[in-house]
C-alpha cells in the first residue's frame, strides 16, 4: 500500500460548491503538507502542519482551509470553489525536515 | 520574495550523455537543498540533498553541486537513459523546515 494516500484522485466541481480533498498517511511522520502545482509555477505551500494542534498558513493560503484531524490525516477544504483553484493538488509529509513523500495527486477542476 | 529559478524549456539529450541541469536561487540562503524527480501523474519523488556546506554530493549516477555564493545548484545525470526522462525539481529548504520548489526542467533522453 503507499505510504502517503489522496482522496478522491479526480475532481470536477462547478464554481460555489464548497470542496474537501483527503490525504492519509502511513509513514508515521508528524509533519503534512498541502501543494497546489500549476503549469509553469511549480509547486506552491497552501499549509502544513507540524502536529496535530499546529497548523500553519503558507503563502497562497487564501481561499483554503485545513483541518488536522488525527496524525495521520491532513484535509484541505475550498469553501466556495472558484475556476482559478483548478490546479493539481499534493499532500506531502516529512519526518524531522530531510525529505518530503508526496500523494499521487489530485487533479481538481473547476468549472 | 524568494525566487527559484529553472530552465522552463525542455532539455532534450541523447542516450549516452550526461545532463546537467540547473538551480539558480535569490533573495534567501537555505539551509539545504534537494533534487526531486516528477513523472507524468505523479508526485514528486526525492533524489538528492545537499547542505549548505556540502560542495558536492553524489549518488550513483546522480551528483549535485551547491555553490551558495552563486546561489546556484547543479544536478548532473550521467550515462543517461530514457528512462531517466521526467521532470526535475529544485526544492530549497529554511528555516522552520518550509520548502519552496522551483517550477522544474523536463528532461527527455533519446534512444
Amino acid at each position: 500500500d503507499a505510504d502517503v494516500t489522496q482522496t478522491p484522485r479526480n475532481r470536477i466541481t462547478k464554481t460555489g460548491k464548497r470542496i474537501m480533498l483527503e490525504c492519509s498517511q502511513t509513514k508515521g511522520h508528524d509533519r503534512m503538507y498541502w501543494y497546489r502545482q500549476d503549469p509553469g509555477l511549480g509547486l506552491r505551500l497552501i499549509y502544513y502542519s507540524f502536529d496535530v494542534k499546529d497548523i500553519n498558513k503558507g503563502e497562497i493560503s487564501d481561499g483554503y482551509s485545513v483541518s488536522r484531524q488525527a496524525q495521520a490525516k491532513f484535509s484541505l477544504s475550498l469553501e466556495s470553489a472558484i475556476p482559478n483553484q483548478t490546479a493539481l493538488y499534493f499532500c506531502a509529509t516529512s519526518d524531522l525536515g530531510d525529505t518530503q513523500y508526496f500523494g499521487p495527486g489530485t487533479r481538481l477542476t473547476v468549472l | 520574495s524568494q525566487k527559484i529559478e529553472q530552465n522552463s524549456e525542455a532539455l532534450n539529450i541523447q542516450e549516452g550523455k550526461t545532463a546537467t541541469l540547473t538551480c539558480n536561487y535569490t533573495n534567501y540562503s537555505p539551509a539545504y537543498l534537494q533534487w526531486y524527480r516528477q513523472d507524468p501523474g505523479r508526485g514528486p519523488v526525492f533524489l538528492l540533498l545537499i547542505r549548505e556546506n556540502e560542495k558536492e554530493k553524489r549518488k550513483e549516477r546522480l551528483k549535485v553541486t551547491f555553490d551558495t555564493t552563486l546561489k546556484q545548484s547543479l544536478f548532473h545525470i550521467t550515462a543517461s537513459q530514457p528512462a531517466d526522462s521526467a521532470t526535475y525539481l529544485c526544492a530549497l529548504v529554511g528555516n522552520f523546515n518550509k520548502f519552496y520548489f522551483g517550477s522544474g526542467t523536463k528532461l527527455n533522453v533519446k534512444p
